[in-house]
């Protein structure tokens, strides 16, 4: 069954580093989104994206933030100047179109030091 | 934007009783309200989903009821078994009609199901 796949699974950082977390989207999806979810908490909504450009955003979303999607497999999440906050585990998700159910990667954890 | 909120926040039943979680969400052009299972360190993976279009859908020991006049959707899984502790969350979202499907997840419900 094909997966949403995400590298790294654990990425340790000092505070004020820029993070690049990796996402590869089930092939023939259209769709991409980064989630958040910090530790015992709910899963939050960062990002969408669609025909290479933002679509939506949250407030969690801000100006430390960007997302990418390099070439046709990979879809990026950036975030430049890290704080002791944006430890959490970053779930990337993708659905084929704007009905069908959205699949979540297994998600990298995030560790701000 | 939408808010959705979920109860109760842990629920603790024996195996074989019935466990319901409750959600509500503000945002009534919200037509699509998934239910995931997250087990500890994994993955949210979709469990069932309904859209406003109907009221209520079963599969096998799961059903999900919406109730679109009161805003208020929940998730019943009867015969629990050990295997069905986890925590589940409830989203509402947008699935067509102009928007791009993001959902709004709850805080979760922590079910513990004791053999």
């Amino acid at each position: 069954e094909p997966e949403v796949t995400q590298t790294p699974s654990h990425q340790v950082t000092q505070m004020g580093q820029e993070v690049i977390l990796r996402c590869v989207p089930i092939s023939n999806h259209l769709y991409f989104y980064w989630y958040r979810q910090i530790l015992g908490q709910k899963v939050e909504f960062l990002v969408s994206f669609y025909n290479n450009e933002i679509s939506e955003k949250s407030e969690i979303f801000d100006d430390q933030f960007s997302v990418e999607r390099p070439d046709g497999s990979n879809f990026t999440l950036k975030i430049r100047s890290t704080k002791l906050e944006d430890s959490a585990m970053y779930f990337c998700a993708s659905r084929l179109d704007d009905t069908g159910e959205l699949f979540f990667g297994e998600g990298s954890r995030l560790t701000v030091l | 934007g939408e808010n959705v909120e979920q109860h109760p926040s842990t629920l603790s039943v024996q195996e074989g009783d019935s466990a319901v979680i409750k959600c509500t969400y503000s945002d009534s052009a919200s037509n699509y309200f998934p239910w995931y299972k997250q087990e500890l360190g994994k993955r949210p993976q979709l469990i069932i989903d309904i859209r406003s279009n109907v009221g209520e859908k079963k599969d096998q020991r799961i059903a999900v009821t919406l109730n679109k006049t009161a805003k208020h959707f929940s998730l019943h899984i009867t015969e629990t078994q050990p295997e069905d502790s986890a925590v589940y969350f409830c989203a509402a979202g947008m699935n067509y009609g102009g928007s791009q499907g993001n959902l709004i997840f709850g805080k979760g419900t922590k079910l513990s199901v004791k053999p």
